[in-house]
């Protein structure tokens, strides 16, 4: 199993500006994943990043808008830039480990965009 | 695109009562997932189902994916408080590719 460390937990920021998520693996994984998730809704995947490369985006989410880095084997960070009230939401990392392909994820970080 | 609807959305239910939730798609898959998700946590892992027909159970929980591999079901006998919380399907659909379903978000009152 993986375990993933997350933070901030949660923040709350002014509009415009950004917040940098981190996101800690305590084995190497090749790749990382990123997704965003309303309140009580499901997830939706913004990009997957693996390590040594640009981070392939999904439809929909743009890199100037969520760029990440992925600088070795065990830790990514997601940057939400330019924040709207439209942004708020949790961001989620996840790995992928095991047999069953199961998916590992950090406990989340609630950003609140006032 | 490929989608997976849940059904219900919302489920509020007594203690001790049996609940079924479905998680449909007209996507095949080569398996398929179900994730279990209390408030400020990550999802966790519930069970995975590969075979088309396939049953699995866990303690009160019985898991069946469709024979065409399209659907499946979530069962739960005699839900507890515990079992409170959002569960989601999710079909792998290929390597590093998840396809998370809508979500049902379940409350078992005491």
């Amino acid at each position: 199993s993986a375990v993933i460390s997350q933070k901030p937990s949660r923040d709350i920021c002014q509009r415009g500006t950004s917040l940098t998520i981190q996101c800690q693996v305590d084995s190497q994984v090749t790749m990382m994943f990123w997704y965003r998730q309303q309140p009580g809704q499901s997830l939706t995947l913004i990009a997957t990043a693996n390590q040594g490369s640009e981070a392939t985006y999904e439809s929909g989410f743009v890199i100037d808008k969520f760029p990440i880095s992925r600088p070795n084997l065990t830790f990514s960070t997601l940057t939400v830039s330019n924040m709207s009230p439209e942004d708020s939401s949790i961001y989620l990392c996840s790995v992928e480990q095991g047999a069953d392909t199961e998916a590992f994820f950090g406990q989340g970080t609630r950003l609140t965009v006032v | 695109t490929q989608l997976l609807e849940q059904s219900p959305q919302f489920l509020s239910i007594q203690e001790g009562e049996n609940l079924t939730v479905y998680c449909n798609s007209s996507s095949v898959f080569s398996s398929l997932q179900w994730y279990r998700q209390e408030p400020g946590e990550g999802p966790v892992l519930l069970v995975t189902v590969v075979t088309g027909g396939e049953v699995k159970k866990l303690k009160r929980l019985t898991f069946q994916f469709g024979d065409a591999r399209k659907d499946s079901s979530l069962h739960i006998t005699a839900a507890q408080p515990g079992d409170t919380g959002l569960y989601l399907c999710a079909g792998v659909a290929g390597t590093y590719k998840y396809i998370f379903g809508t979500g049902t978000r379940l409350k078992v009152l005491a």
